[in-house]
C-alpha cells in the first residue's frame, strides 16, 4: 500500500530563512510525487510535481523539491521564505492511471514564519 | 474557466438527514475524486471515478454514495448524515498527465 510521512507537524522560521519540509513516501512503482500548499479556509493548490526525469524540480513561489528514491523521499526547500508563505503543505503520492491514480497524502506540516 | 467548482460551500445538517454535493469541472478531464479533511489526518478519499458512468471505492467509502452520469460532474451524496461525517470535502479532477486540481471545497456540519 502507498503512504506517505510528513514529519513535521509545525515548523516555525523566520522570514528570509531557509525552509526544507520533509516528504517520505512509501510506493511500489515509480512514483508521481506532488506538493501542495493549503492557506486557511482555501483550497489546495499545486506548487510542484514530479512524474520522471530530472529529480530536482522547480514549483511555483520558488519552491523546488528534490527526489530522491534511494532515501524515499521529495523533501520541499525555499531558499528565503516570505511571511506570505505560512500555511499548511501536503506531500502527495500516486501512480498513472486507473487504480494507481488515487493520492495518498500526508497529515501536513504548518509553516509558520516569524517577521 | 472555472477550473472545478463545488456546491454548496457550506452545509449545516441534523443526523439522519440527507444531502447531494456537487462537483464539476470544465476541462474535459476523466478522472475525479471526492475527499474528506479532518484537522490532523490531511486528505482521505473517499471514492473516485475514472471516466464518466464509472465509480469506485477510496480508503473511507462508507456512508458515502457518489454518482458520474456526466463527465463533467460528480455527485457526493449523503444518505443518513451522521456527526462523524462532519467535514471539508474536495473534489478534485486530474489531467491526462497525473496532476490533480481541488476545488474551494464544501464544509460540512453535521449536528
Amino acid at each position: 500500500a502507498q503512504s506517505v510521512t510528513q514529519p513535521d507537524i509545525h515548523i516555525t522560521v523566520s522570514e528570509g530563512a531557509s525552509l526544507e519540509l520533509r516528504c517520505n513516501y512509501s510506493y511500489g512503482a515509480t512514483p508521481y510525487l506532488f506538493w501542495y500548499v493549503q492557506s486557511p479556509g482555501q483550497g489546495l493548490q499545486l506548487l510542484l510535481k514530479y512524474f520522471s526525469g530530472d529529480t530536482l524540480v522547480q514549483g511555483i513561489k520558488g519552491f523546488e523539491a528534490e527526489f530522491k528514491r534511494s532515501q524515499s523521499s521529495f523533501n520541499l526547500r525555499k531558499p528565503s521564505v516570505h511571511w506570505s508563505d505560512a500555511a499548511e503543505y501536503f506531500c502527495a503520492v500516486g501512480g498513472s492511471t486507473g487504480t494507481a491514480s488515487k493520492l495518498t497524502f500526508g497529515t501536513g506540516t504548518r509553516l509558520q514564519v516569524t517577521l | 474557466n472555472a477550473g472545478v467548482t463545488q456546491t454548496p460551500k457550506f452545509r449545516v445538517l441534523k443526523t439522519g438527514q440527507s444531502m447531494t454535493l456537487l462537483c464539476a469541472q470544465d476541462m474535459n478531464h476523466e478522472y475525479m475524486y471526492w475527499y474528506r479533511q479532518d484537522p490532523g489526518m490531511g486528505l482521505r478519499l473517499i471514492h473516485y471515478s475514472v471516466g464518466e458512468g464509472t465509480t469506485a471505492k477510496g480508503e473511507v467509502p462508507d456512508g458515502y454514495n457518489v454518482s458520474r452520469l456526466k463527465k463533467q460532474n460528480f455527485l457526493l451524496g449523503l444518505e443518513s448524515a451522521a456527526p462523524s461525517q462532519t467535514s471539508v470535502y474536495f473534489c478534485a479532477s486530474r489531467t491526462a498527465r497525473g496532476t490533480q486540481y481541488f476545488g474551494p471545497g464544501t464544509r460540512l456540519l453535521v449536528l
